[in-house]
């Protein structure tokens, strides 16, 4: 069966430090995202990609970073890890054309704690 | 931008009782769609019911239905006949020209 993968679920890491969080999905889907939730705060987007080599800043973008090389995987680089970047991310994606985004179908989330 | 507002930051109900969560949205757009995602404690994401905005009946998947009044920026979800398994947080979302817009989401407790 498709479905899309996130790795790895849970990690710890520290201030400064760069990390990368993968995404991968095996529906063939043109659109990934990535959000991040927070209580209080519901989730909000990171980057989002409609295409292979195609990246948009989101709401809350400031500290990261996608590339998107080929359809199956768009990877969330934290340049410099934050305090403030503890969270738990979801990838999503879409199989949708042009501007509507359809249906998201989200991968289990990764937890990240910035000590 | 388009936001979502969902004002009930938390909600309880019954076993076997009917519950609603409310939604709103802003836009200036015609087309749309809006959806309602549900979280179990298990974190993952599910969608529960959506809804095309030019389409003028409401939305139903088994014992989960909206009210979705257009004119008013209205999305309401209502679950009949409650299961503990219903307990989650959900969120409503609002899908236009641009990536999934979510609400904060409502924490739903099912009383046995």
């Amino acid at each position: 069966d498709a479905e899309i993968t996130q790795s790895p679920r849970h990690k710890i890491t520290e201030t400064g430090r760069q990390v990368t969080l993968a995404c991968h999905q095996t529906w063939n889907h043109n659109n990934m995202f990535w959000y991040r939730q927070d209580l209080g705060h519901g989730l909000r987007l990171i980057h989002y990609s409609y295409g292979v080599h195609d990246t948009n800043k989101g709401e809350v973008s400031d500290g990261y970073s996608v590339s998107r090389s080929n359809t199956e995987d768009l990877p969330l680089t934290l340049e410099s890890a934050a305090s403030s970047q503890t969270s738990v991310y979801f990838c999503a994606s879409s199989d949708s054309a042009g501007g509507y985004t359809g249906e998201l179908f989200f991968g289990e989330g990764s937890r990240l704690t910035v000590l | 931008a388009q936001t979502v507002t969902q004002s009930q930051p938390e909600m309880s109900v019954q076993e076997a009782e009917t519950v609603t969560l409310s939604c709103t949205y802003d836009t200036s757009e015609s087309d749309y769609y809006l959806f309602w995602y549900k979280q179990p404690p298990s974190r993952q994401m599910i969608l529960v019911i959506r809804q095309e905005a030019y389409k003028q009946q409401n939305a139903t998947e088994n014992r989960f239905s909206v009210n979705f009044q257009k004119a008013a920026k209205s999305f309401s979800l209502k679950i009949s006949d409650s299961q503990l398994g219903d307990a989650a947080m959900y969120f409503c979302a609002y899908a236009g020209n641009t990536p999934l817009v979510f609400g904060k989401g409502t924490r739903l407790s099912v009383i046995a």
